[in-house]
Formats: C-alpha cells, structure tokens, sequence
C-alpha cells in the first residue's frame, strides 16, 4: 500500500530559529502534497497544496514566508517553520495523492510533534 | 466557519455493539466524503469514503451513511472492538475544491473508546 514517511517525528528548537520537515512518499508519485497543522482536540487545519514543481498555494491566513514549502519532486515535499515562535508549536501533518482522479486516496504522514522553546 | 462537524466530542460503546459516528455539514457543494481513523502521534488512516451519487457504502464493519438533504453522515462500525478505540474524523471535498486537487475539510473528531 502507499506509504509516506514523515521526519523528523518530534523536534523541539529555540525561538528564532527554522525548523524543516521532510514528507517523502516511499512507494508512489505524489501529484500533490498537502500540509495540515493541528491544535490539540482540534481538527486539521489545511495550511497549503504544493504540486510537484510549483509553487504552494496556501490557504488563508497562513504567511507563506513563514511557512516555506518545497515540492522538488514526485516524492518529496518540505516544510520550512522559519524563525520559528512559540506559538508556532504544534502538530504538523502532510498528506500526499496519487493521481488526479477522485478515487484515488490521500496517504497522511505519522506527522511531526513540533515544540518551540 | 466550521463546514464540517463533529458534534460528539466522544463516544463510549462495549466490544460487540454498533458505533455510531455523525458527522454534519454545511457546504452544499460537498460532493465526495471520508473517514479517517487516527491514533495519538501518528497521522490519520483512510477508513471509507462515498460519493454524494450514493447513499451508503460498506466496507467489512463499516458502513458510512449519507443523507445529502439532511447534510448529515454516519459512520456505523459493527461489531465494534477494543483495536477500533481511537479519533475519527469526518472529511469532505468538492469537485471544485483546488480544481483537480481536492483539497480536504476535516471536522474536529470524535473519540472513540470501546470497552472490552
């Protein structure tokens, strides 16, 4: 079955510095990447949609520049938290989709446990 | 503006019986949902999904609901097991969602526990 690994599972970093997050899909081609972020007893809130090769579109209200995202290629997306604050701490989850038709399911990552010190 | 919720925070069921997860939502353009099953630290598991063409789709011990003009769906797990305790959450997309991406809104989950 499709799976997509996510790294690193827990990261804990000053204020001030950037943090990345790495979301491969180990045994398919990712059309698209997405990336969610999730508050405890919350529900995940998409942050933005990468394609392979171009840049992310993201959702409402959340500052591309702090949040950089890299889709390089079929298999790997990257999540940048630059200049990382408290506030930013929180559970950060991709999501990758084979294919371009609605049957084809989205595979989430086992996430990223991001804690700013 | 939640367009998809989860009114039950949680749910508590003996092993043997029928779960009963709902889920509402308020986009009429919804046109394809899911549920996904997520464990702490670990990201969520496709579980089932269904088109708004049809009104149930069974998969083993689970069978979701849809009921397009009450814009409500279920998710029936029987029997229910001890392995099924963990967070569910109803997801739902539009054709014209991202375009051809289909981007996913998720409701705030349910938690699920069955006791043995």
């Amino acid at each position: 079955g499709a799976v997509v690994s996510q790294h690193p599972s827990r990261v804990i970093c000053k204020s001030g510095t950037s943090v990345k997050i790495e979301c491969r899909s180990l045994d398919f081609q990712a059309t698209t990447m997405f990336w969610y972020r999730q508050f405890p007893k919350q529900s995940l809130m998409l942050m933005a949609t990468s394609n392979e090769g171009s840049k992310a579109t993201y959702e409402q209200g959340v500052e591309k520049d702090k949040f950089l995202i890299n889709h390089a290629s079929l298999t790997l997306s990257t999540l940048t938290v630059t200049s990382a604050h408290p506030e930013d701490s929180s559970f950060y989850i991709c999501s990758a989709r084979r294919g371009w038709r609605r049957g084809h399911g989205y595979t989430f990552g086992s996430g990223t446990r991001l804690t700013v010190v | 503006d939640q367009q998809v919720k989860q009114n039950s925070p949680s749910l508590s069921v003996q092993e043997g019986r029928i779960s009963i997860l709902n889920c509402d939502y308020t986009n009429s353009m919804f046109d394809y949902f899911l549920w996904y099953k997520k464990y702490p630290a670990e990201g969520p598991t496709f579980l089932i999904s269904i088109s708004s063409i049809k009104d149930k789709n069974e998969d083993g011990r689970f069978t979701v609901f849809l009921n397009k003009s009450a814009k409500h769906l279920s998710l029936h797990i029987v029997p229910s097991q001890p392995g099924d305790s963990a967070v569910y959450f109803c997801a739902a997309s539009t054709t014209n969602s991202g375009g051809s991406n289909y981007k996913l809104t998720f409701g705030k989950g349910t938690l699920l526990t069955v006791n043995p």
